[in-house]
């Protein structure tokens, strides 16, 4: 079975860091192209980040660049998500998500909640 | 940026109905848009890729269609499991965004 699983997220105070992971399983991970989603709470979904099967492309989401650095180790079939300065506004849960070969995004995770308050 | 925009906002409906969701490009994406359903405290499901394109296992009651820059997602017959929200996603360029969501829910 084709499975994402996220982990890592808490409560921290602004400023912080926090690093976020998603295992994979049940598929050839480094052939696939990876993602990071959010969504605030009641809100809808923002794409935040994006890395190639290799690592060698990365994209980020204006509101994150400079703050957040995704990463992958295709030997542990694992994405990363390492979030530095956080902000309020980054409250949300974050989601791991798998580019489908034919578009969009398919599997997803269940998920991790951020938040960060004082 | 591509922005995406999607109406209704809400959308109030019964069971049988036939649903009709709007999405819009602010620039053509040529059939490079997917469709989820997301219900309450769970991950999003894709329904639709390359704008009309089924995904293995959803039912054939979902329909996609459109191009360029705009899109719809019908459901031709309204089931319980049916009541969620709904986005739409552009993947033609970086950063994919999304629309807003439709939220159907019982009339």
């Amino acid at each position: 079975e084709v499975q994402l699983v996220e982990s890592g997220g808490g409560l921290v105070q602004p400023g912080g860091s926090l690093r976020l992971s998603c295992a994979a399983s049940g598929f050839t991970f480094s052939s696939y192209e990876m993602n990071w989603v959010r969504q605030a709470p009641g809100k809808g979904l923002e794409w935040v980040s994006y890395i190639s099967s290799s690592g060698s492309t990365i994209y980020y989401a204006d509101s994150v660049k400079g703050r957040f650095t995704i990463s992958r180790d295709n030997a542990k079939n694992s994405l990363y998500l390492q979030m530095n300065s956080l902000r309020a506004e980054d409250t949300a849960v974050y989601y791991c998500a798998r580019t489908a070969a034919a578009g969009g995004f398919d599997p997803w995770g269940q998920g991790t909640l951020v938040t960060v308050s004082s | 940026d591509i922005q995406m925009t999607q109406s209704p906002s809400t959308l109030s409906a019964s069971v049988g109905d036939r649903v009709t969701i709007t999405c819009r490009a602010s620039q053509s994406i040529s059939s490079w848009l997917a469709w989820y359903q997301q219900k309450p405290g769970k991950a999003p499901k894709l329904l639709i890729y390359k704008a009309s394109s089924l995904e293995s296992g959803v039912p054939s009651r979902f329909s996609g269609s459109g191009s360029g820059t705009e899109f719809t997602l019908t459901i031709s017959s309204l089931q319980p499991d049916d009541f969620a929200t709904y986005y739409c996603q552009q993947y033609n360029s970086y950063p994919f965004t999304f629309g807003p969501g439709t939220k159907v829910d019982i009339k």
